[in-house]
This record gives structure tokens, sequence and C-alpha cells, in this order.
């Protein structure tokens, strides 16, 4: 079945970058984009790009603009998600989930990796 | 890309019905027909529930329904039981390539 599991929770300082990794399994890697959604401490859900697994190439939500990076290896099926100049506001949990054929809706979802940014 | 509109809470008893409304724009919502909605328990990640409007993906249970008119796009879940207290949260897809999430709705069985 398709599984997607995430790297382990991280704290980091303002300032700092943090990598979130994402493994993919169950599929063919190649043929299903990638979304990057987030969620704050009690808040909804905010979508923050979409990778393409063939050739890299990604697009983002204007407010992550300049900040995000998504790449993904295909050698060991991983997508990764980094974001720098981090704040206390970008405290969240950040969710990697697979797009459909038609890039529509999300399904599946990893489990979630929470990034604490405190000084 | 400004956030679906939901309502913040939504309640019912075992048994009833109750809808859960998420609002967009002519750009998402209205534009498309590719709105999803989602579950998600405390701490837990989302689950598909609805995808492309009113298409129910297998294992989810035929008390969930969908379906969208305009700018707005409604959930509705029938028979309430104790097991769909969760949040709710609408998604669409929007002009640009980009992706949009509603603020969320808590439903409470009372």
């Amino acid at each position: 079945q398709v599984q997607l599991v995430q790297s382990g929770p991280e704290v980091q300082k303002p300032g700092a970058s943090v990598k979130v990794s994402c493994e993919a399994s169950g599929y063919m890697f190649t043929n299903y984009y990638m979304h990057w959604v987030r969620q704050a401490p009690g808040q909804g859900l905010e979508w923050m790009g979409i990778i393409n697994p063939s050739d890299g190439s990604a697009a983002h939500a204007q407010n992550f603009q300049g900040r995000v990076t998504m790449t993904r290896d295909t050698s060991t099926s991983t997508f990764y998600m980094e974001l720098s100049s981090l704040s206390p506001e970008d405290t969240a949990v950040y969710y990697c989930a697979r797009a459909n054929r038609m890039r529509t809706w999300f399904d599946p979802w990893g489990q979630g990796t929470l990034v604490t940014v405190s000084s | 890309q400004s956030a679906l509109t939901q309502p913040a809470s939504v309640s019912g008893s075992p048994g009833q019905s109750i809808t859960i409304s998420c609002t967009g724009t002519s750009s998402d919502v209205g534009g498309y027909t590719y709105v999803s909605w989602y579950q998600q328990y405390p701490g837990k990640a989302p689950k598909l529930m609805i995808y492309d409007v009113s298409e129910r993906p297998p294992g989810v249970s035929y008390r969930f329904s969908a379906s969208k008119s305009g700018n707005t796009a409604s959930l509705t879940i029938s028979g309430l039981q104790a097991e769909d207290e969760a949040d709710y949260y609408c998604s669409s897809y929007a002009i640009t390539n980009t992706y949009v999430f509603g603020t969320g709705t808590k439903v409470t069985v009372l």
C-alpha cells in the first residue's frame, strides 16, 4: 500500500533552516506529484507547494516564495522540503501529501513532522 | 490566495444530519470541479473524504456526501455518529496552479 514516512521532530533557532524528508513507498515514485502542507498549532491547513518527481520542478505558494526549496531523490524515493530564515511563526506540523494523477486532491498524507522554532 | 471560508463549528445530535459550507471565489471553488474535503482527528494527519466535488473514495462511509453551487461547496454528514466528531477542511484547486484550504470546521456530536 502507499506509504509516506516523514522524518522526526526538529527544534531550530530563529534564522536557521530546517529540512524535512518524506520517504514514499508502494507506488511508482515518478508518477505522482507531491504536495507540502503545514499546520500551525491550533490553526488550519496551509498549502506550501508541489513538486514534480520526474524533473524536480516545483511551484510554491506566494507566502513562501524565496524561503522554501522542494527537492527529491529518485534513488531513494524521498522528497525533501527545506524552509529557511525560520521565525517562531514557522512553528508547525509539516505534512507531505501525494497528489492524484490530475493533481486535484491530496491522498495519502504523511504522519507529519513537528518543527519548533524557538530561541 | 485567501483561505476558503468555513463555519468555525457545527454541532448535531446522533442520527441527525449536518452541513458544512465552504465559500470561495470564481478563482477557486467557483471556477473548477476540484473541491475536496478532509477529516482530521486531533494529533493525526488529515484523511481524504471527498474529491472532485462529490466523489467518495473507497472505504469512506456513504453518510458523507458533498456538492457545489457557484462559489460555495458543501459537505453533508447524515446519520451523525460519535466517530464523526473531528475537524473538517475543504480544499480547492485555484487559478495559477495553486491550492487553497478552508479555515476548518470543528464538528461536535452532542
